[in-house]
């Protein structure tokens, strides 16, 4: 098992740009998260997902959107990026809450 | 308002000495309980979880963590530190059973000197 993937590790995107992470599990899990890890503040949600085709907001949703089209898929878009989502990005999943979450390996962005 | 407080920014400890890295929650019901470990340039590994039971609860790697209601703490300790316990520790609260979110601390830096 692969178990939680992330693509891509590393962008650097121009301020108004956009572009798709995207988080893949081979664990068949029906719960998955977006956070952002910032230096001091910890890990905040951003989106989360509840089951395919589902989709939630968590602590700091702004300038972000997401999709859950397949189980194994969350995918987290900015439409136009800003530096103040410069950021290093974990996705995340679950069986249920009340399980551990399994985390992907992050990917750095950088928006100038 | 629901929290996950972890006052110690930073811990050091000399190998062989026991650890804690304290963390404390302010949440209503009664809630589910987790440590996470993050070594560099990695993503979180879980470590262990309190849902209900015994307070005192046993994780990977030789660590545990001891679930103290009326103080509203959720210490992470192990008896006799390595070298490579040195990482950023999170911990996290599910505030309640029909919630779906984890609320995470800021973390601790906890640094193990030879």
């Amino acid at each position: 098992n692969a178990g939680v993937t992330q693509t891509p590790k590393f962008r650097v995107l121009k301020t108004g740009q956009s572009m798709t992470l995207l988080c893949a599990q081979d664990m068949n899990h029906e719960y998955m998260y977006w956070y952002r890890q910032d230096p001091g503040m910890g890990l905040r949600l951003i989106h989360y997902s509840v089951g395919e085709g589902t989709t939630a907001k968590g602590e700091v949703p702004d300038g972000y959107n997401v999709s859950r089209l397949k189980k194994q898929n969350f995918l987290l878009g900015l439409e136009s990026a800003a530096p103040s989502q410069t950021s290093v990005y974990f996705c995340a999943s679950n069986k249920t809450p009340g399980y551990g979450q399994f985390f992907g390996p992050g990917t750095r962005l950088t928006v100038l | 308002a629901q929290s996950v407080a972890q006052p110690e920014d930073q811990v050091n400890v000399a190998e062989g000495n026991p650890l804690t890295v304290k963390c404390t929650y302010s949440v209503s019901g009664n809630p589910y309980l987790f440590w996470y470990v993050q070594y560099p340039n990695r993503g979180l590994q879980f470590l262990l979880k309190y849902i209900t039971g015994d307070n005192l609860v046993k994780g990977s790697y030789g660590f545990e963590a001891e679930f103290n209601k009326s103080q509203t703490s959720f210490h992470l300790k192990k008896p006799s530190a390595l070298v490579s316990d040195s990482a950023l520790y999170f911990c996290a609260v599910r505030p309640s059973y029909n919630t779906d979110k984890l609320i995470f601390g800021t973390g601790t830096r906890l640094q193990v000197f030879p």
